[in-house]
């Protein structure tokens, strides 16, 4: 079974701090995905990669960066950490395919900004 | 936004009941698929339809698709207790090897003992 793996479940940290999430998973998928979930509007792409070192951005990449220099590792980065900023953050992963695969998705970390 | 809309947002049935949702789009698509996420944790993936099949059934599960009006629905029937979560349908749109999904908002399901 694919294993998504998330550093933290609970996250606070404070207005301006630089932020870093993690994400590791272990079934040599290529593709890999940042989500935030907000009550009401639902999971909404920040930023996904394909392959080691490339990147694209999603449908709400302000303030946020992300990071793959190994294929199993997928970092978002919060650059200056604001109130809105607070959400749950979900991480996924695919394999690499035209069919458009299942994604497979770590257990999310919740995120407050003070 | 190519977002997918689930409807009703919110459902709250007896056990043993069947539960329907469904889900519309607004774009031809690759495939849809259904994914569930109990409080507190992430999405799990259910069942996936390609844009070529009409209904597909796996265990308690039944999803249909009518691509003519880009609309799909997801039956549970029999339900149980453990039912009880979001559920949340994603279009593939294109030939792509990104696999980037479009995620609705989801159906709050409750399934009261």
């Amino acid at each position: 079974d694919v294993k998504v793996t998330q550093s933290s479940r609970y996250l606070v940290k404070r207005t301006g701090e630089k932020v870093f999430l993690e994400c590791v998973q272990d079934m040599d998928h290529e593709n890999m995905f940042w989500y935030r979930q907000d009550p009401g509007l639902g999971l909404r792409l920040i930023y996904f990669s394909y392959d080691v070192k490339m990147k694209e951005k999603g449908d709400i990449p302000e303030g946020y960066s992300v990071s793959r220099e190994k294929k199993e590792r997928f970092s978002l980065i919060l650059e200056s950490a604001s109130t809105n900023q607070t959400s749950m953050y979900l991480c996924a992963s695919s394999l690499r395919g035209g069919n458009h695969q299942p994604q497979h998705f770590g257990d999310g970390t919740r995120l407050s900004i003070l | 936004s190519q977002q997918g809309e689930e409807d009703p947002q919110a459902l709250s049935i007896q056990e043993g009941e069947n539960a329907t949702m469904n889900c519309s789009y607004k774009t031809s698509i690759n495939n849809l698929q259904w994914y569930r996420q109990n409080s507190g944790r992430g999405l799990v993936h259910l069942i996936l339809i390609r844009s070529n099949e009409r209904e597909k059934h796996s265990g308690r599960l039944r999803v249909t698709l009518d691509t003519s009006k880009k609309s799909s629905s997801l039956l549970i029937t029999a339900s149980r207790a453990a039912d009880t979560a979001s559920y949340f349908c994603a279009t593939a749109h294109g030939s792509s090897n990104t696999g980037k999904l479009i995620f609705g908002q989801g159906t709050t399901l409750q399934v009261k003992p």
